[in-house]
């Protein structure tokens, strides 16, 4: 069974930084791609960007470029996202979530969800 | 980068009635890469839907989608009380970034 296990919420002040992670369990990692989405309170969902551990090289959304970073660790089967700069704008529940097309190949849809990390930037 | 755009903001219906919501692009493409959601309170969201019309997994058969190129709508026919939540659509799989519909949410009227 497929599992994303996301780490605690957290509590951070305005410029600082945030590393979430997610670890995955119930079969092959390197071949999916990773996909970091947030919410911030009462809005919708906005896609931040991705990875496929097999090749290691990670996509942003335009409006996160230059302050965000995924990574994936292949021996600990975890993916990580980290946001540099926080700013009030930047609270809001985190999501990683996983296709299945290694399994499914025109499964084109985030079928696999973390149950979410929240993030609280106050001073 | 393909914008969606989803109709309407807000939908109020009683249970039994139909609802549909449409999500529009900003620039055509392959309806494999459409997909819908569903999200609850305080829970992640849900797959529904993907390749514009096959359900996932365990999804009631009241749930349908339709469209291709720019023009894509999913269907639930006949609400049931746990279908009011708010429901997106996605554009996945094909170049990134894959990008959200602003979502629709379902109420009871």
């Amino acid at each position: 069974q497929v599992q994303l296990v996301q780490s605690g919420a957290e509590l951070r002040k305005p410029g600082s930084s945030l590393k979430v992670s997610c670890k995955a369990s119930g079969d092959t990692f390197r071949n999916y791609v990773f996909n970091w989405v947030r919410q911030a309170p009462g809005q919708g969902l906005e896609w931040m960007g991705r990875i496929i551990p097999i090749f290691n090289t990670p996509y942003y959304a335009q409006k996160f470029r230059g302050r965000l970073t995924i990574s994936a660790d292949e021996s600990t089967r975890t993916t990580y996202m980290e946001l540099t700069g926080l700013t009030s704008e930047d609270s809001a529940t985190y999501f990683c979530a996983r296709d299945d097309t290694v399994v499914t190949p025109l499964l084109w849809g985030l079928l696999y969800w973390g149950q979410g990390t929240r993030l609280t930037v106050s001073s | 980068e393909i914008v969606l755009t989803q109709s309407p903001g807000t939908l109020s219906l009683s249970p039994g009635e139909r609802a549909t919501v449409s999500c529009r692009a900003s620039q055509r493409f392959s309806s494999n890469y459409l997909a819908w959601y569903q999200q609850k309170p305080g829970q992640a969201p849900r797959l529904l839907i993907y390749g514009a019309s096959t359900r996932a997994s365990g999804v009631p058969d009241r749930f349908s989608g339709s469209g291709s190129g720019t023009d894509f709508t999913l269907t639930i026919s006949g609400l049931e009380p746990e279908d009011f939540a708010v429901y997106y659509c996605q554009q996945y799989g094909s170049s990134p970034p894959y990008n959200f519909g602003q979502g629709t949410k379902v109420e009871l009227k």
